[in-house]
C-alpha cells in the first residue's frame, strides 16, 4: 500500500541554522513527490515537486528536497532558516500510472518554529 | 490573476442544519478535491471529481454531499448527519495528470454554534 510518513511532528531550529524536514514514501510504482508550506489559518502552497527529472529538486523561499530511492526518501531542507519560514509543512505522494486514481496520499505534517 | 476562491471564509451551523460550502475555480482544471483538515490529522480527503457531472468518494465522505454541474464548481454540503463538522475544509484543483500538483484556495472554517 501507498503512504508517506513526516518524521516528526514538531521541529524548532533557531534563525540561520539547517532546516531539515523529513518524509518517506511507499509506493509500488514509481512516484511523484510534492512538498507544501501552510500558513496559519491559509491554503496550501506548492514549495517544489519532484517528477522523476532531477533528483535533487529546487523550490520557492530557498528549500530544495532531493529524491533518494534506495532510502524512499524525500527530505525538505533549506541551508537558513529565517523567522518566516515557521509553518505547517506536508509531503504528499502521487502515482504514476494512477488511471482514474488521481489522488494524493499526504503525510500529518511537520510544524516547523524558528526561534530568535 | 487565476486562483481557487473559497467563501465563506468563517461559517457558523446551527445543530441540525444543512451548509454548503463554495469553491470556485478559474485555472481550467479539470480535478476538484475538497479535504477536511483538523489538528494533528492533516488533510483527509471528503470528495473528489475529475470531469463535469462525475465525482467520487474519498476517505470520510460520511455526513457529506457534492455537486459538480460546471467545470469551474464544486460546492460541499455539510449536512446534518455529520456529527463533528466544525474542522477546516480546503478545496483544490489540478489538472487530470498525475504528475500535477493540485493547487489550493484559502479554506472555510466551520464551527458549531
Amino acid at each position: 500500500a501507498q503512504s508517506v510518513t513526516q518524521l516528526g511532528s514538531h521541529v524548532s531550529v533557531s534563525e540561520g541554522a539547517l532546516v531539515l524536514l523529513r518524509c518517506n514514501y511507499s509506493s509500488s510504482v514509481p512516484p511523484y513527490l510534492f512538498w507544501y508550506v501552510q500558513y496559519p489559518n491559509q491554503g496550501l502552497q506548492l514549495l517544489l515537486k519532484y517528477t522523476s527529472a532531477a533528483t535533487l529538486v529546487k523550490g520557492i523561499n530557498g528549500f530544495e528536497a532531493e529524491f533518494k530511492k534506495s532510502e524512499t526518501s524525500f527530505h525538505l531542507t533549506k541551508p537558513s532558516a529565517h523567522m518566516s519560514d515557521a509553518a505547517e509543512y506536508f509531503c504528499a505522494l502521487g502515482l504514476r500510472n494512477a488511471g482514474n486514481n488521481r489522488k494524493l496520499i499526504w503525510g500529518l505534517g511537520t510544524s516547523l518554529a524558528v526561534n530568535p | 490573476d487565476g486562483g481557487i476562491t473559497q467563501s465563506p471564509k468563517y461559517l457558523f451551523r446551527k445543530e441540525g442544519q444543512n451548509v454548503t460550502l463554495s469553491c470556485e475555480q478559474n485555472l481550467n482544471h479539470d480535478a476538484m478535491y475538497w479535504y477536511r483538515q483538523d489538528p494533528g490529522q492533516g488533510l483527509r480527503l471528503i470528495y473528489y471529481s475529475q470531469i463535469v457531472n462525475d465525482f467520487q468518494k474519498g476517505d470520510i465522505a460520511e455526513g457529506y454531499s457534492v455537486s459538480r454541474e460546471k467545470k469551474e464548481s464544486f460546492p460541499l454540503t455539510v449536512t446534518s448527519a455529520q456529527k463533528n463538522p466544525t474542522a477546516f475544509y480546503l478545496c483544490a484543483s489540478s489538472y487530470a495528470n498525475s504528475n500535477q500538483p493540485q493547487h489550493f484556495g484559502d479554506g472555510t472554517r466551520l464551527s458549531i454554534l
